[in-house]
């Protein structure tokens, strides 16, 4: 069975630094994806991110970069530049890599506060 | 296009009470996923369509009925209603073949 793990339950930031979200995930799988998703009040999952564990090269969307430690099981989100409306709950999320298995798995989630 | 629309958005039942949730996917996704988010457990898979054909399921009680239409529309129920049902329930679709799911609001069902 597939678990991710998310250590950090709250995290803070002054605006327009970096943070780094921290995710561990447990795996006898070989092809799989890994995703952070954004909920911010609005309650909508919003996909930030996300890795496919064939590719070594660590996936980035503008601000937001993961760093891939397959061996270690690890997909760590860094946010640069934090901005206010980045105050969000974040999770990391899991999905193994056959076209029939839909079935995300997720962390506890991190709630992240920017502050201005 | 427009996104992944569920109604409504906010319910109150009684104990005991059934409901049924709806959740209309992006034109054009054929596979629609449901969760279950509650604070102490997180979000949790209940399960997945695509085509009609319920592809994978989650560890959920019999009380928890689902199905999906031929418009891929998807359809939730959940009858004799326990305080323990009280969550967040998110809705999601996808192409096939994709690999991102997209996310709608949810619907916020309270037990009293």
């Amino acid at each position: 069975a597939q678990t991710v793990t998310q250590s950090q339950p709250e995290m803070s930031v002054q605006e327009a630094e970096t943070v780094t979200l921290s995710c561990t995930y447990d795996t006898s799988e070989n092809n799989y994806y890994l995703f952070w998703y954004k909920q911010p009040p609005s309650r909508q999952m919003i996909l930030v991110i996300r890795q496919e564990a064939y590719k070594q090269q660590n996936a980035t969307e503008n601000r937001f970069s993961v760093n891939f430690q397959k061996a270690a099981k690890s997909f760590s989100l860094k946010i640069s530049d934090s901005q206010l409306g980045d105050t969000a709950m974040y999770f990391c999320a899991f999905m193994l890599g056959s076209s029939n298995t839909g079935k995300l798995i997720f962390g506890q989630g991190t709630t992240l506060q920017v502050k201005p | 296009k427009a996104g992944v629309t569920q109604t409504p958005r906010y319910l109150i039942k009684t104990r005991g009470q059934q409901v049924t949730l709806s959740c209309s996917p992006i034109s054009g996704h054929r596979s629609v996923s449901w969760y279950q988010q509650t604070p102490g457990q997180g979000l949790q898979f209940l399960f997945e369509y695509f085509s009609e054909t319920q592809r994978n399921k989650g560890n959920f009680p019999g009380r928890f009925s689902r199905r999906q239409f031929s418009n891929s529309r998807s359809e939730m129920n959940v009858s004799t209603l326990e305080l323990g049902d009280s969550a967040l329930y998110l809705c999601a679709s996808r192409e096939e073949g994709a690999i991102g799911y997209t996310f709608g609001s949810g619907t916020r069902l309270t037990v009293v």
